[in-house]
């Protein structure tokens, strides 16, 4: 089935520092990512969505300028937290679809785990 | 009002049991429909899509009810192994665009021995 590799799957750095999260599609193109967060005991939020080509579009909150998303490829997305706070310690997941269609499942990385000292 | 929300949980079950999760969403515009299952500290992995028929996967069977908008999933005979948070999942559609999957918070279900 599908695959989606999420890298690295944690990450503890200090406060200031900047982080790249890597979302892979293995055996599918992507032409869109998603990219989500949760917070403890809380649903998984949608951050952005990653067009392959074009610019990421956010969802309303979400700053473009601190969480910088690049999708260059059809299976590479990157998110990177700029200067990161310990507000930003997360959980961060990236998820993609096999096909255009807006009713097809999506299928998710194994997240990232980041924690701001 | 919450877009999807469902039972506060959690769920505390013997083996054997069986268990119905229910979901309501807000949006009446809403495409597609699904059950996610997230063990602890894990990403979502999917355990079916519902359909307004009804579907059945081995022990799990998932109902729609469109008017309702309402969304349940029963689990027969659970085992140790299907204790995790079951999400219940909407995809919405947004102008054209490719959708957006809206979570609920998730219900934690525990099977105990």
């Amino acid at each position: 089935g599908a695959v989606v590799s999420q890298h690295p799957s944690w990450v503890i750095c200090k406060s200031g520092t900047s982080v790249k999260i890597e979302c892979r599609s293995l055996d599918f193109q992507a032409t869109t990512m998603f990219w989500y967060r949760q917070f403890p005991k809380q649903s998984l939020m949608l951050m952005a969505t990653s067009n392959e080509g074009s610019k990421a579009t956010y969802e309303q909150g979400v700053e473009k300028d601190k969480f910088l998303i690049n999708h260059a490829s059809l299976t590479l997305s990157t998110l990177t937290v700029t200067s990161a706070h310990p507000e930003d310690s997360s959980f961060y997941i990236c998820s993609a679809k096999e096909a255009s269609l807006s009713n097809q499942p999506q299928h998710f990385g194994d997240g990232t785990r980041l924690s701001i000292l | 009002r919450k877009e999807v929300e469902q039972d506060p949980g959690p769920f505390n079950v013997p083996e054997g049991a069986t268990v119905a999760f229910n979901c309501t969403y807000s949006n009446s515009a809403s495409q597609s429909f699904f059950w996610y299952r997230q063990d602890c500290r894990k990403e979502p992995k999917l355990l079916m899509s519902v359909y307004s028929s009804g579907n059945e996967d081995g022990r799990f069977t998932a109902q729609l009810n469109r008017a309702s908008q309402y969304i349940s999933l029963l689990i027969r005979d659970s085992k140790l192994s299907d204790s995790a948070t079951y999400l219940c999942v909407v995809n919405e559609a947004r102008g054209g665009s490719q959708g957006n999957l809206i979570f609920g918070k998730g219900t934690k279900l525990s099977v105990k021995p």
